[in-house]
């Protein structure tokens, strides 16, 4: 296990709701990066945060939006859910940015009806 | 656009072979790539990593090699075991670009007894 841990496991909202999918980080880590991944397909980068700031985006529209918390937990809010958003939904913990050492959760599936 | 891609979506193999997963990608000014595995039901592990100015790096029982003349990248797993078998990774960073690390579709690698 890798300390990061993922809260709901499991969720169903419908088209037209809004989403709250939380993340707490390994101990020691202070950035946190979310991916959306889709069904057999490799995970897409949403953002990162540090030290509680956003440090880079892909290229998803401004409904999905991040917190990070003075712990370094992490939300991903998701406004206006639409049926592509059905996914599983990743977030990373490390320490000062770093990739290659990054830790994943075990994801949230997101559902959308 | 930028595209981290994979030759074989699926690669079966017999247990205590040899395993190559390979991948391609397209952005040129790439200077960092990762190998993950993913296991059902748990986010990405990372396996290995290398540098552009690196051809290979060796870990335990896996290889990476990255051709950067043909823009080719390859994973190999000597002496394939059961707990291999999971769905492969590459990914590829452009360090400066706000840490946006993309990932390519992936490969089911399935071990056969």
């Amino acid at each position: 296990e890798t300390g990061v841990t993922q809260s709901p496991t499991h969720l169903i909202k419908t088209r037209g709701q809004q989403v709250t999918l939380r993340c707490s980080s390994q101990s020691g880590h202070n950035t946190v990066s979310w991916y959306q991944q889709a069904l057999g397909q490799g995970p897409q980068f949403i953002f990162q945060y540090y030290r509680e700031e956003e440090n880079g985006r892909g290229n998803f529209p401004p409904r999905f939006s991040g917190l990070q918390f003075p712990n370094y937990s992490s939300e991903l809010n998701v406004n206006a859910l639409e049926l592509d958003d059905s996914a599983l939904y990743l977030c990373a913990s490390s320490f000062d940015r770093g990739i290659g050492e990054q830790y994943f959760g075990p994801g949230t599936r997101l559902t959308v009806t | 656009g930028e595209s981290v891609g994979l030759h074989l979506p699926t690669l079966s193999v017999q247990e205590g072979d040899n395993s190559i997963i390979n991948c391609a990608y397209s952005n040129s000014a790439s200077d960092y790539f990762i190998w993950y595995k993913q296991e059902s039901g748990k986010g990405p592990q990372f396996i290995i990593d290398i540098r552009s100015n690196m051809d290979k790096r060796q870990g335990q029982r896996v290889t990476v090699l990255l051709n950067k003349t043909v823009k080719h990248l390859s994973l190999q797993i000597a002496a394939t075991q059961p707990g291999d078998s999971a769905v492969y990774f590459c990914a590829e960073l452009v360090t400066g670009g706000g840490n946006k690390l993309t990932f390519g579709t992936g490969t089911q690698l399935k071990v056969e007894l």
